[in-house]
């Protein structure tokens, strides 16, 4: 089965940049979707399509996907950035496949 | 503008058979390309994937927990029902339903329910 492997944590300070990867074995000939969730709340969409973000995201938050990994990058860190983080592909023979999440602190 | 919104028991024993029902507004499980998932998660713990069904009635599940999951729909109360056998205590997580487009893939789950907390305990 297919495995997306993410870093439990991410620290970083206000108002730098974030970094968050998603590793799996050729991930970059898939589309990868990036979830943020809160404490007790549902997870929201990021960014979508390696790429793309929903309306309503702000510009600070982009994706990249190449090779064996895809990376969320969360530009001028907020406080309010602090969650959890999951990257999501599909895969022909896993169907849906969610990666470990990953806990972005905000120091 | 979709919602989605789960019901079901809180508490079942370990054994039982749990049942969950989706219930959706906003969208209609006979347009093509709309689907519904189920997601859960253990406190503290990653999201995981369990059961996919398109509007055409084709049906997805983890294969981890295939042998376990039944995925259905009832259109006319627009509502997709999650049933799970042999619950044991590992199953207690607060179970999602979310929506997704296929388009040719599998789109990101774009709307999600609140979630419905299950614990599994004797």
């Amino acid at each position: 089965s297919y495995v997306l492997t993410q870093p439990p944590s991410v620290s970083v300070a206000p108002g730098k940049t974030a970094k968050i990867s998603c590793g799996g074995n050729d991930i970059g000939y898939k589309s990868v979707h990036w979830y943020q969730q809160k404490p007790g709340q549902a997870p929201v969409v990021v960014v979508y399509d390696d790429d793309d973000r929903p309306s309503g995201i702000p510009e600070r938050f982009s994706g990249s996907n190449s090779g064996n990994t895809a990376t969320l990058t969360i530009s001028r860190v907020e406080a309010g950035d602090e969650a959890d983080y999951f990257c999501q592909v599909w895969d022909s023979d896993s169907e849906v496949v969610i990666g470990g999440g990953t806990k972005l602190s905000v120091l | 503008q979709i919602t989605l919104k789960e019901s079901g028991p809180t508490l079942v024993k370990p054994t039982q058979t749990l049942t969950l029902t989706c219930s959706f507004s906003g969208f209609s499980l006979t347009t093509s390309g709309m689907t519904v998932g189920w997601i859960r998660q253990p406190p503290g713990k990653a999201l995981e994937w369990l059961a996919l069904i398109y509007w055409n009635d084709d049906k997805r599940y983890s294969p981890s927990l295939k042998s376990r999951l039944t995925i259905t729909k009832d259109i006319s109360k627009n509502q997709v029902v999650l049933t799970m056998t042999k619950m044991d205590p590992k199953d207690t997580a607060t179970y999602f339903c979310a929506h997704a487009k296929f388009d040719i893939l599998i789109g990101p789950f774009d709307y999600w329910g609140q979630g419905s907390l299950v614990t599994v305990s004797s």
